[in-house]
């Protein structure tokens, strides 16, 4: 099983800042990584996918890099609703996800 | 609008068994993978199963096998999960989605909470 690592757990910030998160696979996923993004009480939304690629609707303000074990998902600059919990997910052997990333406001 | 619901979740004691539905509108079921997930408390989001269009291909991830079965009725615009042999350890919410761009998830359901214990 592909084991996806996230970091930091925690990512305190404040509104307009710009937040990097990282994702690290036990193994080679070559691009086929996604970024979700979860609200309390809400189901994930698909933010990017094959690493880099903005899924329908969203914002420009979210990016995606990385291949191969090393990801990072990038909120160039946080909006008040961007405050959230994100996950990666690997498609590439069967389909697991990261631990979480909390963004919240400082 | 593109939407989904979940239903069918309860409490149910070991063994027991439990029939997830997932109402789907705003799209044409009949052209999309979808799946089931579940998230357990203080865990990490799990993938259980995904099934095709036409529910000729299946897939289940190894804790489940043999004991759930995912199936579908395109004419309802219906998924649905058959959970047999329950066990604590598959306590949680349950979420349904569409399997898009071979493998990431969109328009996941609230989800439903399935709770296993005696």
């Amino acid at each position: 099983e592909i084991v996806l690592t996230q970091s930091p757990a925690t990512l305190s910030l404040s509104p307009g800042e710009r937040a990097t998160l990282s994702c690290r696979a036990s193994q080679s996923v070559s691009s086929s990584l996604g970024w979700y993004q979860q609200k309390p009480g809400q189901p994930p939304r698909l933010l990017i996918y094959d690493a880099s690629n903005r899924a329908t609707g969203i914002p420009a303000r979210f990016s995606g890099s990385g291949s191969g074990t090393d990801f990072t998902l990038t909120i160039s600059s946080l909006e008040p609703e961007d405050f959230a919990v994100y996950f990666c997910q690997q498609r590439s052997k069967w389909r697991t996800f990261g631990q979480g990333t909390k963004v919240e406001i400082k | 609008e593109v939407q989904v619901v979940e239903s069918g979740g309860g409490l149910v004691q070991p063994g027991g068994s439990l029939r997830l539905s997932c109402a789907a509108s705003g799209f044409t079921l009949s052209t999309y993978w979808m799946a089931w997930h579940r998230q357990a408390p203080g865990k990490r989001l799990e993938f259980v199963a995904n099934i095709r269009p036409d529910g000729n291909e299946i897939n289940y991830v190894d804790s489940v096998k043999g004991r759930f079965t995912i199936s579908r009725d395109n004419a309802k615009n219906s998924l649905y999960l058959q959970m047999n042999s329950l066990r604590g350890e598959d306590t949680a919410v349950y979420y349904c989605s569409k399997d898009v761009l071979g493998g990431y998830f969109e328009h996941w359901g609230q989800g439903t909470l399935v709770t296993v214990s005696s």
